[in-house]
This record gives structure tokens, sequence and C-alpha cells, in this order.
């Protein structure tokens, strides 16, 4: 059975500093692999994804991830945080092919101004 | 991708009320998934909902008390049915990225339920 898992519940970080979200996930094929997005009160906005080829994808407000088979990770990064960064980062993995998504446990990012 | 919109937004509803939500995308998508968030919790599979076919439940959901429709390929519904406070949650539902990104799945802004 396919598992994401999110170590860290809780980030801060300042503004302008920069930030890494850490998912690791378990599957035994090639894993589709995706990081959304959630502001309070929102739906989940897609911000990437990785199904296969360069290992390192670039997303939507600056947000990249890098997929490394070897560690079963596929990490978020972003440079430069803004405070409108602030909100929960959803890690999801899925078999792909309209299979479902397993998402992992969420991680709230808090930016000091 | 898709605009997908839900109604109501959010509810407050009695217990052993059911309640239906619907979810409206503005074009056709193969498939369109249910998902509950419980406060404070990450987000789970109810059930995959296709068109002209009963849905798919994932382990520990019935179709009693989550029954889904889904009458045509832009819409579908799901009820929670003899509501307990329990079943205070975020309702999302998904739709795939059809036709040409179906591995993707874009989400609505989600139906906030309260039962007391």
């Amino acid at each position: 059975a396919q598992s994401v898992t999110q170590p860290d519940i809780h980030i801060t970080v300042s503004e302008g500093a920069s930030l890494e979200l850490r998912c690791n996930y378990s599957y035994g094929a090639t894993p589709y692999l995706f990081w959304y997005v959630q502001s309070p009160g929102q739906g989940l906005q897609l911000l990437l994804k990785y199904f296969s080829g360069d290992t390192l994808v670039q997303g939507i407000k600056g947000f990249e991830a890098e997929f490394k088979r070897s560690q079963s990770s596929f990490n978020l990064r972003k440079p430069s945080v803004h405070w409108s960064d602030a909100a929960e980062y959803f890690c999801a993995v899925s078999a792909g092919g309209g299979n479902k998504l397993t998402f992992g446990t969420g991680t709230q990012l808090k930016v000091e101004l | 991708s898709a605009v997908i919109s839900q109604k109501p937004s959010r509810d407050i509803c009695q217990r052993g009320t059911s309640l239906t939500i619907q979810c409206q995308v503005d074009s056709q998508v193969t498939m369109m998934f249910w998902y509950r968030q419980q406060p404070g919790q990450s987000l789970t599979l109810i059930a995959t909902a296709n068109q002209g076919s009963e849905a798919t439940y994932e382990s520990g959901f019935v179709i009693d008390k989550f029954p889904i429709s889904r009458p045509n390929l832009t819409f579908s519904t799901l009820t929670v049915s003899n509501m307990s406070p329990e079943d205070s949650s975020i309702y999302l539902c998904s739709v795939d990225g059809s036709p040409v990104r179906v591995d993707t799945q874009y989400f609505g802004p989600g139906t906030r339920l309260t039962v007391l």
C-alpha cells in the first residue's frame, strides 16, 4: 500500500529565508508525486507534480521539488519565502491513471515578518 | 485547469439529518473523487465516482452513509446521511485533468460542514 510521511507538522521561517519541506513516500513502483497547498478556508491548489523525466520540477509561485528515488523523497523548496506563502502544504502520491491520491499529514508553514 | 465549484460552501446541520453537497465542473471529466478532511487532519478519499457506474468506496466508507450520484460528466453529488458530530469535516471534490492530464487531480473549494 502506498503511504506518505511528512515529518514536520509545523515549520516557522522568516520572510526572505529559504524553505524546504520534507516528504517521504512508500510505493512499490514509480510513483506519481504531487505537492498541494491549502490556504486557510480554501481548497487545495496544485503546486507541482512529478511523473517521470527530470527529477527537479518547477511549479507555481516559485516552488520547486526534487525527486530522489534512492531516498524515496520528494522535498519541496523555495529560495525566498513570502508572507503570503503561509499555509498548509500536503505531499501526495498516486499510482497514476486516475487512481486515488494518498496524502501526507501536512506541514503547517508560518512566516515571520 | 478546470473550474470546480461546490455548493454549499458551508453549512451547520442538526444531528440525524442529511446534507447533499454538489460538485460542478466547467468541462467534461472522466473521474470525480470525494475526499473528507476532518479537523486538523489530512485528506482521506471517500469514493471515486465514474459516470454511468456505481461509485467505488474506500475501506471504512459505505454507500448507505455517503451515497454518491454522477449523472453526467460535469456533475456529482455526495450526501452525508444521518449525520453525527463526528461527520463535521471539510468535504472536497476533485476531478481528473481530462482529457490531457488524467493523472492529475484538481480540487474544488470544499464544503465546511458542522454537525451539532
